[in-house]
């Protein structure tokens, strides 16, 4: 079973939708999440981080639970700029981070 | 602000051939992350530097890989030799803080051949 696993999509939702993505992790001993998002042939940039009793920023909604072991990413009123893959990411402690596979966003006009 | 800064950005190479790629991190970042990106395995993790010490190389995948950081303000990801399945889009990280808020450079897209 793979450390972190995310749906790769892609999500095909229209402009003003509200869409939400979810990750798993397999390791409880997980100590910290967040949402990297990558643009295509680009490279990763922090998104958010993700606290236990959840945290907004603007447009973004980012939720953990920790006894289901995911964590969830919440984007109301999608902006076509908001076109990129998500990527999940997780820090054991063990490992420096371990980065999910990525879900692929295509919000459409 | 500079970023973080790659060279090269590309890299076409033969199968055999030893490969060095380099990184700047941002002045003042403490940690420095070597990452590299494939379709099928996507993000791995292959070496973290803090202080300019290794502190995990786990995921450097064999011998024929080796990193350096013999400053805080640059390091080099060697391949010797190098070998097809070694395609890939090589990322470099920086951190102020660890493990948290890194930030990429641009990566080097590595083609062997």
């Amino acid at each position: 079973r793979k450390e972190v696993e995310q749906d790769p999509g892609p999500f095909n939702v229209p402009e003003g939708a509200t869409v939400a993505f979810n990750c798993t992790y397999s390791n409880s001993a997980s100590q910290s999440f967040f949402w990297y998002r990558q643009d295509c042939r680009k490279e990763p940039k922090l998104l958010m981080s993700v606290y236990s009793s959840g945290n907004e920023d603007g447009r973004f909604t980012a939720q953990l639970n920790r006894a289901s072991q995911y964590i969830s990413l919440l984007i109301r009123d999608s902006k076509l700029s908001d076109s990129a893959t998500y990527l999940c990411v997780v820090h054991t402690g063990r490992r420096a981070l371990t980065f999910g596979s990525g879900t692929r966003l295509q919000v459409q006009p | 602000d500079a970023g973080v800064i790659q060279s090269p950005r590309h890299e076409v190479t033969e199968m055999g051939q030893e490969v060095t790629l380099r990184c700047k991190p941002i002045s003042g970042h403490n940690s420095l992350f070597w990452y590299r990106q494939t379709m099928m395995r996507g993000l791995e993790l292959l070496i973290y530097f803090n202080n300019n010490v290794p502190i995990d190389d786990s995921g450097m995948p064999e011998d024929r890989f080796s990193a350096k950081m013999p400053n805080a303000s640059f390091s080099t990801l060697k391949i010797q030799p190098s070998e097809p399945r070694d395609s890939a889009v090589y990322f470099c990280a920086s951190s102020l803080y660890g493990v948290y808020e890194q930030y990429f450079g641009p990566g080097t897209r590595l083609t062997v051949t």
